[in-house]
């Protein structure tokens, strides 16, 4: 079936630094891809996504683009601050699936001053 | 719009007892994913739900667990009786259309002593 896997955390950087948080899937249809971001204590929020290949997604400083030819969804931001500092989910979503949406395991994001 | 709102925020009951979470959809939305939280499994689609109807509970961990969405605006999921393991953080979350753009609630946090 139809899956995502995420770097492993934690990752921990300094205030400034370049980031990268590692997606690749696999599906068997055409799935839409997303970056959810979780804040302590609150539930996911979306953060970006891309629905077709070499589309790219951006947000709040955040950017991915989906590569059908290597399967991945890659996030990068080139400026992180301690802000940022959350727990970050790869996803796809494939509508021959009912649209319901499968998770990588979360990548934890610590940013230090 | 309030978001989707779920209860209890937290719940502490002892195993053996009946638990049931609580979840209003944003209004419009038509369908309704239940998630499970937790540091070993990561995040983990428990069913779903389309104009009402169960659409997927292959993730439903066994016959203890009960879902159910008897119109628009309302959804409970039922735990009888529950265990220590399922000691988890519980997400309910709703889409428009279907896509994968998922609007979470805050989640409730449930321990089973």
């Amino acid at each position: 079936g139809d899956s995502v896997t995420q770097m492993e955390g934690p990752v921990t950087l300094s205030e400034e630094a370049f980031l990268t948080i590692n997606c690749t899937y696999t599906a068997t249809g055409y799935p839409s891809l997303f970056w959810y971001v979780q804040y302590p204590g609150e539930g996911l929020q979306l953060l970006l996504k891309a629905t077709k290949a070499d589309d790219k997604g951006s947000n709040k400083g955040f950017e991915a683009t989906y590569r059908k030819e290597t399967t991945s969804f890659h996030l990068e931001k080139g400026s992180v601050q301690v802000s940022d500092s959350a727990v970050y989910f790869c996803a796809l979503s494939d509508y021959n699936q009912g649209g319901k949406l499968i998770f990588g395991q979360g990548t934890e994001l610590s940013v230090k001053p | 719009d309030a978001g989707v709102i779920q209860s209890p925020r937290h719940e502490v009951t002892e195993m053996g007892q009946e638990v049931t979470l609580r979840c209003k959809p944003i209004s419009g939305h038509d369908y309704l994913f239940w998630y499970r939280q937790t540091m070993m499994r990561g995040l983990e689609l428990l069913i779903y739900f389309n104009n009402n109807v169960p659409i997927d509970d292959s993730g439903m961990p066994e016959d203890r667990f009960s879902a159910k969405m008897p119109n628009a605006s309302f959804s409970t999921l039922k735990i009888q009786p529950s265990e220590p393991r399922d000691s988890a953080v519980y997400f309910c979350a709703s889409s428009g259309v279907g896509t994968g753009e998922l609007f979470f609630g805050e989640g409730s946090r449930l321990t089973v002593l």
